[in-house]
């Protein structure tokens, strides 16, 4: 069975710098997703960015950028020039490619970000 | 478009009662999933289906728990005999399947067991 950690419970950073989250994931698959979702408090989930396993490219979305690593199963989150409205819950999500999968995200279980003024 | 809704928001009942929680997914979207969230954790997945047709049931739905989504549109989970244990986040992601799936969420219904 696949499993995602992270194991970062909580970081800090200040507004405008730079921040990493971590990721890494246990797979015997070739084939599959990658994702960085973003739960703000009492908000709901959304999408930051996501990965094809099969890319080598790291995807990029504005200031968010990842840095995919399959051999490693690394799939870390940076996020540049960081906000106050980046503060949130960021979950790592694993989606199987395989066929006859039926696509269920598996989470990680979060990392807490905080932007300090 | 108004994204994924879920009704209701937030749901307190006493142990032993039914609960009914309802979620309408992005109109076009052929597939629904349902996961739970409780403090300090991810997502878990509970159930999915495509269409109509519910395809998949995680083994972290007991029988106490039914799920449906009649005609391929919205999507009702039912909680019978609720327990403290069940209190927790549920949330309701829809998606069209292919290559390019993402799954969109819903806001979640709170459901706190007394």
């Amino acid at each position: 069975a696949q499993t995602v950690t992270q194991s970062q419970p909580e970081m800090s950073v200040q507004e405008a710098e730079t921040v990493t989250l971590s990721c890494t994931y246990d797979t015997s698959e070739s084939d599959y997703y990658l994702f960085w979702y973003k739960q703000p408090p009492s908000r709901q989930m959304i999408l930051v960015i996501r990965q094809e396993a099969y890319k080598q490219q790291n995807a990029t979305e504005n200031r968010f950028s990842v840095n995919f690593q399959k051999a490693a199963k690394s799939f870390s989150l940076k996020i540049s020039d960081s906000q106050l409205g980046d503060a949130a819950m960021y979950f790592c999500a694993y989606r199987s490619d395989y066929g006859g999968s039926q696509g269920n995200l598996i989470f990680g279980k979060g990392t807490k970000l905080s932007v300090k003024p | 478009d108004t994204g994924v809704s879920q009704d209701p928001r937030h749901k307190i009942t006493k142990r032993g009662q039914n609960v009914t929680f309802r979620c309408d997914p992005i109109s076009e979207h052929n597939r629904l999933y349902w996961y739970r969230q409780t403090l300090g954790q991810g997502p878990e997945f509970l159930t999915y289906f495509q269409n109509e047709a519910q395809l998949e049931k995680s083994r972290l739905l007991s029988d106490r728990f039914s799920a449906e989504r009649p005609k391929g549109s919205f999507s009702t989970l039912e909680i019978q005999r609720t327990e403290q244990g069940d209190s927790a986040m549920y949330l309701c992601a829809s998606s069209l399947a292919g290559t390019q799936e993402t799954q969109y969420f819903g806001p979640g219904t709170r459901l706190l067991v007394l």
